[in-house]
């Protein structure tokens, strides 16, 4: 079975604070993604890599970094957090492929920002 | 206006009732998605279709290219079946664009 871990399912850190969110896979996917999902916007793309030290911004990029050090981990950064980044976070891997795109979702965390 | 739209985006049924689920969108799309989340936030795939139906046990999906639309149905609905349904469609050849979700709610 395709496995995608998030380091944790719930945090809370402080105005201010560098919050590292961390996603691991196993399948040797070439593709992975950070989305946040809020109530009402459904998920919406951070940030996409397709490949080790390759990123490329999605939809809501700011307040955001990453980083792809290796191919089963990518980490989600917000260099200074702030309370409208309290959120769900999902990760997402898939294979690199020119035509589906089915993708393998993380069990989430949820951030709140205090 | 959201490329993927997803209606209703609440639904509240009786256990037993036949339900449906719709999605319409906007733009050319190498295959569609049904997506299944249920509280706690895993999501699971539930369907990948670009062309008719797809079966599986009390689900099933449907797709109009044409019409650019698509259904979720499920038949004999059961409280186990209470989740958040999400549309999403391909975008190129990586990227998938999400619908809002539908909160379906089954009562014993």
């Amino acid at each position: 079975d395709v496995k995608v871990t998030q380091s944790s399912r719930y945090l809370v850190k402080r105005t201010g604070e560098k919050v590292f969110l961390e996603c691991v896979q196993d399948m040797d996917h070439e593709n992975m993604f950070w989305y946040r999902q809020d109530p009402g916007l459904g998920l919406r793309l951070i940030y996409f890599s397709y490949d080790v030290k390759m990123k490329e911004k999605g939809d809501i990029p700011e307040g955001y970094s990453v980083s792809r050090e290796k191919k089963e981990r990518f980490s989600l950064i917000l260099e200074s957090a702030s309370t409208n980044q309290t959120s769900m976070y999902l990760c997402a891997s898939s294979f690199l492929q020119k035509t589906y795109n089915e993708q393998f979702f993380g069990p989430g965390t949820r951030l709140t920002v205090l | 206006k959201n490329e993927v739209e997803q209606s209703p985006q609440n639904l509240t049924a009786q256990e037993g009732e036949f339900i449906t689920i719709n999605c319409s969108y906007s733009v050319g799309i190498s295959a569609l998605h049904w997506l299944q989340q249920h509280p706690g936030g895993g999501i699971v795939s539930l369907f990948m279709l670009s062309s008719g139906k797809k079966k599986h046990g009390r689900l099933i999906a449907t797709i109009n290219i044409q019409e650019k639309h698509s259904s979720l149905h499920i038949t004999a609905s059961h409280p186990r079946d209470s989740a958040v349904y999400i549309c999403a469609v391909g975008k190129g050849a990586q990227k998938l664009v999400f619908g809002q979700g539908t909160r379906l709610t089954i009562n014993p």
